[in-house]
């Protein structure tokens, strides 16, 4: 079945410093990607989608790119801020959507 | 105007007692689920209705009864609650038929059994 699979945490950067979020994917057929992140004491939000290889997913400074070929949908930012320290959760969606382990990021001042 | 809404935040209660969640989107989606999520952060899908049928129930146990009285309402029951019931259960809406299928999710309800 569909599964999702992304790196484990917890993540902990400077402020400034370069993310990388790590997700794989295992799908039968053209699954949608996303990221959600969940900031604490509340619900997951849609951060960033995308729905066909080579589509770049963007918000917020926030980067993915969905490479077909690596089964993959990491996710970037080139400098994090104390504001960004959350749980990320990559996902997707073929019939179902499925969902990461999550991975808690620090930012520290 | 709140899309996604959950009651009550918080719910604390003795182990054996019956308790409810109520959920409601204002989206106009077809779709609603029920997630638990533990202390370390895992998501798992319990239960989710399309047009107020039930079409994906994982394996939780019978005492998690959802009831969906329209499509703009999930609500979860649960009878005779145990310590391992403790959790934060979050409520989400999609749309089935969108490009995306992306879902909405509510603030979440953290439930405490002592």
């Amino acid at each position: 079945g569909d599964s999702v699979t992304q790196m484990e945490g917890p993540v902990t950067l400077s402020e400034e410093a370069c993310l990388t979020i790590n997700c794989t994917y295992t799908a039968t057929g053209y699954p949608s990607l996303f990221w959600y992140v969940q900031y604490p004491g509340e619900g997951l939000q849609l951060l960033l989608k995308a729905t066909k290889a080579d589509d770049k997913g963007s918000n917020k400074g926030f980067e993915a790119t969905y490479r077909k070929e690596t089964t993959s949908f990491h996710l970037e930012k080139g400098s994090v801020q104390v504001s960004d320290s959350a749980v990320y959760f990559c996902a997707l969606s073929e019939y179902d959507m499925r969902f990461g382990a999550g991975t808690r990021l620090t930012v520290k001042p | 105007d709140t899309a996604v809404s959950q009651t009550p935040k918080y719910l604390v209660t003795q182990m054996g007692n019956d308790k409810s969640i109520k959920c409601e989107q204002n989206l106009g989606h077809d779709t609603m689920y029920w997630y638990k999520q533990d202390s370390k952060k895992f998501l798992k899908i319990m239960f989710s209705y399309n047009n107020k049928e039930l079409i994906i129930n994982e394996t939780v146990p019978n005492r998690f009864s959802p009831k969906s009285p329209d499509k703009a309402h999930l609500n979860l029951h649960i009878n005779s609650l145990e310590l391992g019931d403790s959790a934060v259960y979050f409520c989400a809406s999609s749309q089935r038929d969108s490009p995306y299928n992306e879902q909405f999710f509510g603030p979440g309800t953290r439930l405490t059994v002592l």
